[in-house]
């Protein structure tokens, strides 16, 4: 089954612990991207590749990494979680890069920063 | 400052109605466009999308409309249906960089029996 998996769904943590949400897609996708969805503000990007090892800032880029070393995989790092990163986040991919591509989103990951 | 704009943040309609979604954007650069649904604790789904160099676009229950001179689209979804009731997000994409959405505040849809 195509699909973009992410883990975990939910987590908890405190302000400063460094963590990573991971992102995986099956379907050989060269685009892949971060959201997060906050209420008010609707789905933002925080991150996204175009393929292997060529990543880019999206719209909120402050305070998280990323790293796209194999095809499939594309974490979110955050090496210093605050409060104000408390949101819904959602991976997403596409093929063709560049190309008029729908994209693919994964049952999203919401965290708590405390 | 927000380039694609959902000024409804809820919509009500009753089962068998029309159901019309709109949203507005502000970079006339954008040429392509997306409606996604979001059911609660589900990534957003495509649902149809539209190219600039068309004015409507159908797909069974849905239609998207654009009206590039208003900067304005519109999803029309008749009759509606209870499995309707979602979150609609809006999403608008530049030449070149079509994997790179911008996305609307969304309107949740209730379809009411």
């Amino acid at each position: 089954e195509a699909q973009v998996t992410q883990n975990p769904r939910y987590l908890i943590t405190v302000t400063g612990k460094k963590l990573t949400v991971t992102c995986s897609q099956n379907m050989n996708h060269e685009y892949m991207s971060w959201y997060r969805q906050d209420p008010g503000l609707g789905l933002r990007q925080i991150y996204y590749s175009m393929n292997v090892e060529v990543t880019d800032k999206g719209d909120v880029p402050e305070g998280y990494k990323v790293s796209r070393k194999e095809k499939r995989n594309f974490p979110l790092i955050l090496e210093s979680p605050s409060p104000n990163q408390t949101s819904l986040y959602f991976c997403a991919s596409s093929g063709l890069a560049g190309r008029q591509e729908t994209q693919y989103f994964g049952p999203g990951t919401r965290l708590l920063v405390l | 400052d927000q380039q694609v704009k959902q000024n409804s943040p809820s919509l009500s309609v009753q089962e068998g109605r029309i159901s019309i979604l709109n949203c507005d954007y502000t970079n006339s650069m954008f040429d392509y466009f997306l409606w996604y649904k979001k059911y609660p604790a589900e990534g957003p789904t495509f649902l149809i999308s539209i190219s600039s160099i068309k004015d409507k676009n159908e797909d069974g229950r849905f239609t998207v409309f654009l009206n590039k001179s208003a900067k304005h689209l519109s999803l029309h979804i008749v009759p509606s249906q209870p499995g309707d009731s979602a979150v609609y997000f809006c999403a608008a994409s530049l030449t070149g960089t079509a994997s790179k959405l911008t996305f609307g505040t969304g309107t949740r849809l209730q379809v009411t029996l």
